[in-house]
């Protein structure tokens, strides 16, 4: 079955740090671009990260620039999103994507909340 | 980077059309022909049904098509059907090689 499962999510106090993951199966994963996506309780679809099929080029949005960091490891199929210095605002489902455009695909997510 | 601009909700009755629109810059939007369409359901994952401004995925109802003119595209579904009730979030890449969603709009079928 082609599939993206995230895995990983949590409590983590304020300034804490999270690695959230995301295994794909049934597609040859090396050939996408993968992207990190967060959706706020209530709220609206947020980019946060992409990278390269071969991780050779990776974007981070303004808002966590310097304290998230995007990574893939192609012989597992897992793409990763490393979460430092994290705040109360981060809290959100975050969800991992295949390519945003013609071979889009979305898993289901996994919730990240940051509370005392 | 600022959110494209959605319709917060829209609604109609079964069987009507809807238009929604979503309104970025030169930077996004008008920048390339690059424009997603995604629909999410209550507490499920969203799910795409337009790329590249006007093509829909294999699967994808026809009741759904696109279109962008400048720095606006919009997305039309005609022939509303109680499914079809759901959030719709345009997607864009951008000159900075990052991408903005913008801000999401709730359809109510009546």
């Amino acid at each position: 079955e082609v599939q993206l499962v995230e895995s990983g999510g949590g409590l983590v106090q304020p300034g804490g740090s999270l690695r959230i993951s995301c295994v794909a199966s049934g597609f040859t994963f090396s050939s996408y671009w993968c992207h990190w996506v967060r959706q706020a309780p209530g709220k609206g679809l947020v980019w946060v990260a992409s990278i390269k099929f071969d991780g050779s080029e990776t974007n981070i949005a303004d808002s966590v620039k310097g304290r998230f960091t995007i990574s893939r490891d192609n012989a597992k199929n897992t793409v990763y999103l490393q979460m430092n210095s994290l705040r109360v605002e981060d809290t959100a489902v975050y969800y991992c994507a295949r390519d945003l455009r013609p071979d889009c695909l979305w898993g289901q997510g996994t919730l990240v909340t940051v509370s005392s | 980077q600022s959110a494209l601009t959605q319709p917060a909700s829209v609604s109609a009755s079964p069987g009507q059309s809807i238009t929604i629109s979503c309104a970025g810059t030169n930077s996004d939007v008008g920048a390339y022909n690059f424009v997603s369409w995604h629909q999410q359901h209550p507490d499920k994952a969203p799910k795409l049904i337009i790329y590249d401004v006007t093509n829909r995925p294999s699967g994808v109802s026809n009741r759904f098509s696109a279109s962008k003119s400048g720095n606006t595209a919009s997305l039309t579904i005609s022939g509303l059907q109680s499914e079809d009730e759901a959030d719709y979030y345009c997607s864009s890449y951008t000159t900075r090689k990052t991408w903005v969603f913008g801000g999401g709009t709730k359809v109510t079928v009546l």
